[in-house]
């Protein structure tokens, strides 16, 4: 069974930079296919994607936030770390991981989220 | 960058009915990444149709994915009083902003 956890600090200040872990169980990170994702969605708002890393380490960012993204794993602690700079207001919003899978099929080439966190409320306020 | 817009944006609708949502690409896109999801209130969205057709483990075969190029489509056949939600379309790393299908 797939398992993922969010967690990190809940209130940040502005400018501070934020961090934040995915916990997971039930996949390995090192399992050709699998990825993990952070998606965030503001209060009422639309889900927005940040960032993704994949088994063999290639990482890809949103272009609007790749200058203040980084997204690292840790296999071995079965962990997942992102970290967002220069944080603000607008940030606030609940953070999300997610398991991607990525294979080959009939239909062709197949990549999608299939599991997701619970997610993590951040709010960004002096 | 590829912009996705859903339409409509809100959907008012009653239990049994059909209900229609269409996402949009700003170019065309493959199929391959073009999946579905469902949001209730308070909760994580949960994947329900992926590559634009397929259906997710243990989603119920009244929802049903549609499309190719620039046009895809989630139907579901018989609203039942679950699916009132979020439904939101994403194409891997662009989201749409959602269409809320509400009881009217």
């Amino acid at each position: 069974q797939i398992t993922l956890k969010e967690s990190g600090l809940t209130l940040v200040k502005p400018t501070q930079t934020l961090t934040l872990t995915c916990t997971f169980s039930g996949f390995s990170l090192s399992t050709s296919g699998v990825g993990v994702g952070w998606i965030r969605q503001p209060p009422g708002k639309a889900l927005e994607w940040l960032a993704l890393i994949d088994w063999n380490d290639d990482k890809r960012y949103s272009p609007s936030l790749k200058r203040r993204l980084t997204i690292t794993k840790d296999t071995s602690k079965n962990q997942v770390v992102l970290t967002l700079t220069n944080m603000d207001p607008v940030d606030t919003a609940t953070y999300f991981c997610a398991h991607r899978l990525r294979y080959s099929s009939s239909l062709g080439p197949l990549e999608y989220f299939d599991l997701w966190g619970r997610g993590t409320l951040v709010t960004v306020s002096s | 960058e590829i912009v996705l817009t859903q339409s409509p944006g809100t959907l008012s609708l009653s239990p049994g009915e059909r209900a229609t949502l269409s996402c949009r690409a700003s170019q065309s896109v493959s199929s391959s990444y073009l999946a579905w999801f469902q949001q209730r209130p308070g909760q994580a969205p949960r994947l329900l149709i992926y590559g634009a057709s397929s259906r997710a483990t243990g989603i119920p075969d009244r929802f049903s994915g549609s499309g190719s190029g620039t046009d895809f489509t989630l139907t579901i056949s018989r609203l039942e009083p679950e699916d009132f939600a979020v439904y939101y379309c994403q194409q891997s790393e662009t989201f749409g902003q959602g269409t809320k299908v509400e009881i009217k």
